[in-house]
């Protein structure tokens, strides 16, 4: 089955600052890649995705690119605010079965004003 | 607010006892989730429903654990004699699946988180 590893745990940034978060997954049939942040106490949020067909997206500050050779993507966010501090967890699915969502361990942000 | 409600947001229990999760998903959507995730973890898939049929359960669901969907709206999900394994949050989720709907964004309750002591 699918196996999504992400990459790093936690990361600090300084506020203004970039942060990139990356994931690898190991279906070649998966086609479908969402990027959720979750706050305390909140279920998950979807901010981006992207599918197999295209190599990136862009929403705002926002921006997600995925690699299909090397099966790896990752989300990027420019110029970080205090607010985008949350745990950010990365996806896979396919449109086999239900498409239901393979989730990375999780990357735990923080901007630090 | 995604529109998907669940209930209640927190249950405390005793080891051995039986509790049960309910979740409302966007009226029009179609397909139901469940999900559990522990401390610092991603969500795990547990099973999902199209309408009222429940079309898959992960290895995660054991025998203890049944999911129902009646009539094809909200869900709930019973664990039986409850262990401490099994505190968890546990998140519903719904989406619109069809032809015409290609994409496959799902949205999230949530959660119930549940503490067995």
């Amino acid at each position: 089955g699918e196996n999504v590893e992400q990459h790093p745990s936690t990361l600090s940034v300084q506020e203004g600052d970039s942060a990139v978060i990356k994931c690898t997954y190991s279906d070649s049939a998966s086609n479908y890649f969402p990027w959720y942040k979750q706050e305390l106490g909140k279920g998950p949020q979807l901010i981006i995705d992207i599918r197999s067909n295209v190599g990136e997206k862009k929403d705002q500050r926002i921006a997600v690119t995925l690699n299909k050779t090397a099966k790896h993507f990752s989300l990027h966010i420019t110029e970080t605010q205090p607010e985008d501090s949350a745990v950010y967890f990365c996806a896979a699915s396919t449109d086999n079965y239900g498409q239901n969502f393979v989730f990375g361990p999780g990357t735990r942000l923080s901007v630090l004003p | 607010d995604t529109g998907v409600s669940q209930n209640p947001r927190h249950k405390i229990t005793k080891r051995g006892q039986n509790v049960t999760f309910r979740c409302d998903p966007i009226s029009e959507h179609n397909r139901l989730y469940w999900y559990r995730q522990t401390l610092g973890q991603g969500p795990e898939f547990l099973t999902y429903f199209q309408n009222e049929a429940q079309l898959e359960k992960s290895r995660l669901l054991s025998d203890r654990f049944s999911a129902e969907r009646p009539k094809g709206s909200f869900s709930t999900l019973e664990i039986q004699r409850t262990e401490q394994g099994d505190s968890a949050m546990y998140l519903c989720a719904s989406r619109l699946a069809g032809q015409t709907f290609p994409y496959n964004e799902q949205f999230f309750g949530p959660g119930t988180r549940l503490t067995v002591l």
